[in-house]
């Protein structure tokens, strides 16, 4: 185990459901991490939390919503999702985010859309 | 703008054989290089890193790469697969600024008993 837990492992949801993943490091790492994993596709950043506070925002759709309420856990919002929003949505954290030489992954929620 | 590449999607080769999983990249400034590997229904695991110094670095489970900056390349490598090697392995670049992790499209390994 890495230390990052992600709940639930899987997930399917019709277009207009609220739900929410969860994530929680037990590795005392200040930086926190959403990640999109789509086949054949780069993984793609969508969210970044340092010491609690949100650094990085790519671009992401606002029906996707994340919260960290503190450095152990992470949380992403999810309502009117798209078919095309189905993937592998992997939680990451690493000691800090500047510099960071080590990033420690989740096993991911397999999200399906409906 | 940072970029990796893996050519290949999928790498068969035969238990007991040397495998290389390849990678080039597109970096500002120096470069700062890792192989990660995921299992079946796993998060990704780290492999290894380059920051500096040798160009050929070891790492876990027997892995190693080698930095080759006049081609841009990182290619993963292993003298004699196993079985249970089996999995995706993602090449990653850290940009210069040091914040993010810019991944490749992963590469299937596939190793044959």
């Amino acid at each position: 185990e890495t230390g990052v837990t992600q709940t639930p492992r899987h997930l399917v949801m019709g277009m207009t459901n609220k739900k929410s993943l969860k994530c929680e490091q037990h590795l005392g790492h200040n930086a926190m991490y959403w990640y999109k994993q789509s086949a054949k596709k780069p993984l793609e950043l969508m969210f970044v939390y340092s010491l609690e506070e949100r650094v990085e925002n790519n671009s992401v759709p606002s029906r996707f919503s994340p919260e960290c309420p503190n450095s152990s856990h992470l949380f992403l919002h999810l309502h009117t999702l798209q078919p095309e929003d189905s993937a592998l949505y992997l939680c990451a954290s690493s000691q800090e985010y500047r510099y960071n030489e080590k990033l420690f992954f989740g096993s991911g929620t397999q999200l399906s859309v409906l | 703008a940072q970029s990796v590449a893996q050519p290949e999607d999928q790498v068969n080769v035969a238990e007991g054989n040397p495998l290389t999983v390849k990678c080039t990249y597109s970096v500002s400034g120096n470069p700062y290089l890792f192989w990660y590997v995921q299992y079946p229904n796993r998060g990704l695991q780290f492999l290894l890193k380059y920051i500096t110094g040798d160009n050929l670095v070891k790492g876990s489970y027997g892995f190693e790469a080698e930095f080759n900056k006049s081609q841009t390349s990182f290619h993963l490598k292993k003298p004699s697969a196993l079985v249970s090697d089996s999995a995706l392995y993602f090449c990653a670049v850290r940009d210069n600024t040091g914040n993010q992790f810019y991944f490749g499209t992963g590469t299937s390994l596939t190793v044959i008993p």
